[in-house]
C-alpha cells in the first residue's frame, strides 16, 4: 500500500464545473496535509493547505480533511481551462520541527472547454 | 522577491562520476529540502538542512548528500552516478519555523546518466 494515493486520471471535466480530486494516506499520525499544482514543465506550486478535519475554503479552491478516513479531497469550483494541470497531494508526518512531505503521484485534471 | 534558484538547470553525466547541485533559497528562508521527481515514482524526499543541519531524511542510499552553508544556500552531492539517478531534483525552501509543508520549489536541475 503506497504512503499516499492519488487516482493518476486523466480527470476530465468542462469549464465551470466542480473538479473533485481524492487522495488517501496511511500514516494515521500525519499532521498536514497539502495541495500543490504542477502545470506540465514547471515546478510545484503549494495551492491550498489544511491541518484539522473539515473543509478549508480559499476561492475556487475547497480542501476537506477527514482524518477518521484517512482521506483529503480538493474541490475546484467554476474550473478554467488554465486549471489544466497534475494536483500532488502532499502529507507531513512529522510531529516535530520539519519538513519531510510525502507525495502523491498526482491526478491529471483536464479542463475542457 | 527572487525565488528559488537552482543550478545548472541541465547536465549529462556518465555512469561512476559524481554530481554536485546548487540550491539558493528565497531570502530569509531557512529551511531547504531536496526532492527527487521520476516519472514511475513521483517526488520522493531526500533530505533537509535547516540552520546548516540535516534536520530529515529520506530514504535514498548513502551516495546522495547534501549540506547548507551559513547562507542558507544548500548543495547536494551524488557520488558513483547510477542510471538510475537520472531524474528532475528539485529544491524547495521554507521560512523553517515548525513543520508547516509550505514548500516554495525552484525549477530543478535535470540530471541525465548515460
Amino acid at each position: 500500500q503506497k504512503e499516499v494515493e492519488q487516482n493518476s486520471g486523466p480527470l476530465s471535466v468542462p469549464e465551470g464545473a466542480i473538479a473533485s480530486l481524492n487522495c488517501t494516506y496511511s500514516d494515521r499520525g500525519s499532521q498536514s496535509f497539502f495541495w500543490y499544482r504542477q502545470y506540465s514543465g514547471k515546478s510545484p506550486e503549494l495551492i491550498m493547505f489544511i491541518y484539522s478535519n473539515g473543509d478549508k475554503e480559499d476561492g475556487r479552491f475547497t480542501a476537506q480533511l477527514n482524518k477518521a478516513s484517512q482521506y483529503v479531497s480538493l474541490l475546484i469550483r467554476d474550473s478554467q481551462p488554465s486549471d489544466s494541470a497534475t494536483y500532488l497531494c502532499a502529507v507531513n508526518r512529522l510531529r516535530g520541527g520539519g519538513n519531510k512531505l510525502t507525495f502523491g503521484t498526482g491526478t491529471q485534471l483536464k479542463v475542457e472547454l | 522577491k527572487a525565488g528559488v534558484t537552482q543550478t545548472p538547470r541541465y547536465l549529462i553525466k556518465t555512469r561512476g562520476q559524481q554530481v554536485t547541485l546548487s540550491c539558493s533559497p528565497i531570502s530569509g528562508h531557512r529551511s531547504v529540502s531536496w526532492y527527487q521527481q521520476t516519472p514511475g515514482q513521483g517526488l520522493q524526499f531526500l533530505f533537509e538542512y535547516f540552520s546548516e543541519t540535516q534536520r530529515n531524511k529520506g530514504n535514498f542510499p548513502g551516495r546522495f548528500s547534501g549540506r547548507q552553508f551559513s547562507n542558507s544556500r544548500s548543495e547536494m552531492n551524488v557520488s558513483t552516478l547510477e542510471l538510475g539517478d537520472s531524474a528532475l531534483y528539485l529544491c524547495a525552501s521554507s521560512r523553517g519555523q515548525g513543520n508547516t509543508g509550505e514548500l516554495f520549489f525552484g525549477e530543478g536541475s535535470r540530471l541525465t546518466v548515460l
